[in-house]
């Protein structure tokens, strides 16, 4: 079955800075990324996600890219805020089936003022 | 849009009693729920996937007697934790995917305590 990896489990920076988060996925037959935010005590909020006919894609301060040959697939944030400070979590699914999401194991980002 | 509500968002019972957690996807319909469970400083472990009109599929080691999961609408899918037990009280979070898209949206989540 699917394996997300996940690196790094925790991230300081300084308010302004960029964060990067990367993923590595072990099936080659997934196809579709999603990358959530968690907030403590809270549901997770999709952020951005991409599919493996895209390699890149971006949301104003926030963007994918995605490499299938190598399969993995990164989070870049810039101009980091204190409110981006949260758990982001990976994930890798298919699009047949049920679309099990595989989870990564999570980032904590600490974004100092 | 793509909202998905659940209730209670938390609850204490005692050992033995029974839990129904409900999840509710607003303004979407929702053929396929999912039910995770997560511990502190975990990732999300999925516990099942929930179809509109048919049995529930479960993860390996997820006891099917113990978690009902009923999915009777494309809007509502409920989990009862029976007879609870201590080592039962986590982060229970559902998530519905919009039919016709791989999107997957999350509820905010019910803390279960069992004392």
């Amino acid at each position: 079955g699917e394996n997300v990896e996940q690196h790094p489990s925790t991230l300081s920076v300084q308010e302004g800075d960029s964060a990067v988060i990367k993923c590595t996925y072990s099936d080659s037959a997934s196809n579709y990324f999603p990358w959530y935010k968690q907030e403590l005590g809270k549901g997770p909020q999709l952020i951005i996600d991409i599919r493996s006919n895209v390699g890149e894609k971006k949301d104003q301060r926030i963007a994918v890219t995605l490499n299938k040959t190598a399969k993995h697939f990164s989070l870049h944030i810039t101009e980091t805020q204190p409110e981006d400070s949260a758990v982001y979590f990976c994930a890798a699914s298919k699009d047949t089936g049920f679309q099990k999401l595989v989870f990564g194991t999570g980032t904590r980002l600490l974004v100092s003022p | 849009g793509a909202v998905v509500s659940q209730h209670p968002s938390w609850v204490i019972c005692k050992s033995g009693t029974s839990v129904k957690i409900e999840c509710r996807s607003l303004d979407f319909q929702a053929t396929t729920m999912f039910w995770y469970r997560q511990f502190p400083k975990q990732s999300l472990m999925l516990m099942a996937t929930s179809n509109e009109g048919s049995k529930a599929t479960y993860e390996q080691g997820v006891e099917k007697d113990k978690f009902l999961i009923n999915h009777a609408s494309l809007t509502l899918s409920t989990l009862t934790v029976t007879s609870a037990h201590p080592e039962d009280s986590s982060f229970y979070i559902c998530s519905a995917r919009r039919d016709g898209r791989n999107e997957q949206f999350f509820g905010p989540g019910t803390r279960l305590t069992v004392l």
